[in-house]
């Protein structure tokens, strides 16, 4: 059965720190990445995917990529107070039609 | 542009009773989902519809049933409601297998089951 493992936190960072989020997952088929935050009683929205192994920036936001060690993780720059939300790593296989979660992070930036 | 609208948002039921979720997305998607999430246990996929007329078992399967009425909608249905279905429910749609993957979420369903 395909797992996606992220540790559940909390994570707390200093405003203006980067703030480091990661995700390791078992099946090496997995193709598709991606990173969703979810604000507290709110429904979860994609910050980023990514498909090829590396580093895919998007203003405050990499997401980094290795197949060979099975890991993908976030960094967020410049840490924000409204950064402070939970978030989730999610895995596909190419075509497969579902995406499977970890239970996610909670991530807090302290002022 | 309402995206995926979920009702109802909030919803207490006794044990054995039944009640359907409703999902509608107005983004003219092929694929819909329902996910529940519980603390601790992340999204687990409950049913997904990869196209109009056809659905298939997600994680979590069992005690529930699914309906693609059309294109638009994509009702979830708990025939005899336990406590162990307690939960926040999200409907989930996306262009189709071959997309980003992004999936767009309603805003969910909070069901509590005494």
């Amino acid at each position: 059965q395909k797992e996606v493992e992220q540790n559940s936190g909390p994570l707390s960072v200093p405003e203006g720190a980067i703030a480091s989020l990661n995700c390791t997952y078992s099946d090496r088929g997995s193709q598709s990445f991606f990173w969703y935050r979810q604000y507290s009683g709110k429904s979860p929205e994609l910050i980023m995917f990514i498909y090829s192994n590396g580093d895919k920036e998007d203003g405050r936001f990499t997401a980094q990529l290795n197949k060979a060690s099975q890991y993908v993780s976030l960094l967020i720059r410049d840490s924000q107070p409204s950064d402070s939300a939970t978030y989730l790593c999610a895995v596909e296989d190419f075509g497969n039609e579902k995406l499977t979660f970890g239970t996610g992070t909670r991530l807090t930036i302290i002022p | 542009n309402a995206g995926v609208t979920q009702t109802p948002k909030f919803q207490v039921l006794k044990t054995g009773q039944s009640m359907t979720l409703q999902c509608a997305q107005d983004m003219n998607h092929n694929s819909m989902y329902w996910y529940r999430q519980d603390p601790g246990m992340g999204l687990r996929l409950i049913y997904y519809s990869a196209s109009e007329g056809t659905t298939d078992k997600g994680e979590v399967p069992n005690g529930y049933n699914v309906s693609r009425l059309n294109k638009r909608e994509f009702s979830l249905r708990l025939e005899s409601a336990a406590p162990s279905q307690t939960s926040v429910y999200f409907c989930a749609s996306r262009r189709d297998s071959l997309s980003t993957g992004e999936l767009f979420f309603g805003e969910g369903s909070r069901l509590t089951v005494l």
